[in-house]
């Protein structure tokens, strides 16, 4: 499978707790994303790297969150002290530099649960 | 600021029915336009996009989309749902082709029997 890949698929932890989520962008992708999913809304953007550099984050990405991606490949996000408004699904995209207009494939999501 | 506008959160149509789905965007550089499917969870997958040229756009599994800019519209077509259609669909912007998609809230339609 050539696709974006993330794991895990389903996380469930309680509050406080720290978690992690890693996603592996298709190989010669040069972007990464990540978005926030919650019910009954579109994704919104958290953060974007071009190759291993972070270049953007959103407010919504308080100093809880950190994402990083060594060397350009696979990226992790990681919250700490997590709270029930975390609950969300965590999708990862990655696309190949090329002009404008290119579009991102997007990965199945991790679906957090915070109890 | 750039945003999406998607005008009916559920939308249902009789099998073998038009599909129409609604979008309206808001940018202030010439924008890059996307339609994406979500089945229930499962991540996006690309169903077509408008970048230059021609207005008329045709994607994956018998859907099309036209942009209009006098209207700032991107609305989504299929001509005969099919039950497998059923599904939540999503009309993203990247402002002139920047990295950052701008989603809507999306539209779950339904396809009746």
């Amino acid at each position: 499978d050539t696709g974006v890949s993330q794991n895990p698929r389903h996380k469930i932890t309680k509050r406080g707790q720290n978690v992690t989520f890693r996603c592996d962008p298709i190989s010669e992708h040069n972007r990464l994303y990540w978005y926030r999913q919650t019910l009954g809304q579109g994704p919104e953007f958290l953060t974007y790297f071009q190759n291993e550099a972070q270049l953007e984050k959103s407010r919504l990405l308080s100093d809880r969150f950190s994402a990083e991606r060594p060397k350009g490949s696979f990226s992790t996000l990681e919250i700490q002290r997590t709270e029930q408004g975390d609950s969300a699904m965590y999708l990862c995209a990655s696309s190949f530099q090329r002009g404008g207009g290119t579009e991102a494939f997007f990965g199945q999501g991790t679906r957090l649960t915070v109890v | 600021a750039q945003s999406v506008t998607q005008l009916g959160s559920h939308v249902s149509v009789s099998e073998g029915a038009l599909v129409l789905l609604r979008c309206n965007y808001s940018s202030s550089v010439p924008p890059y336009l996307f339609w994406y499917v979500q089945y229930p969870n499962q991540g996006l997958q690309l169903l077509l996009k408008y970048t230059t040229g021609a207005t008329l756009v045709k994607g994956i599994n018998g859907f099309e989309a036209e942009f209009k800019k006098s209207e700032t519209s991107f609305h989504l077509t299929k001509p005969s749902a099919h039950m497998s259609d059923a599904a939540e669909y999503f009309c993203a912007v990247t402002p002139g082709g920047t990295y950052k998609y701008i989603f809507g809230t999306g539209t779950r339609l339904k396809v009746l029997a």
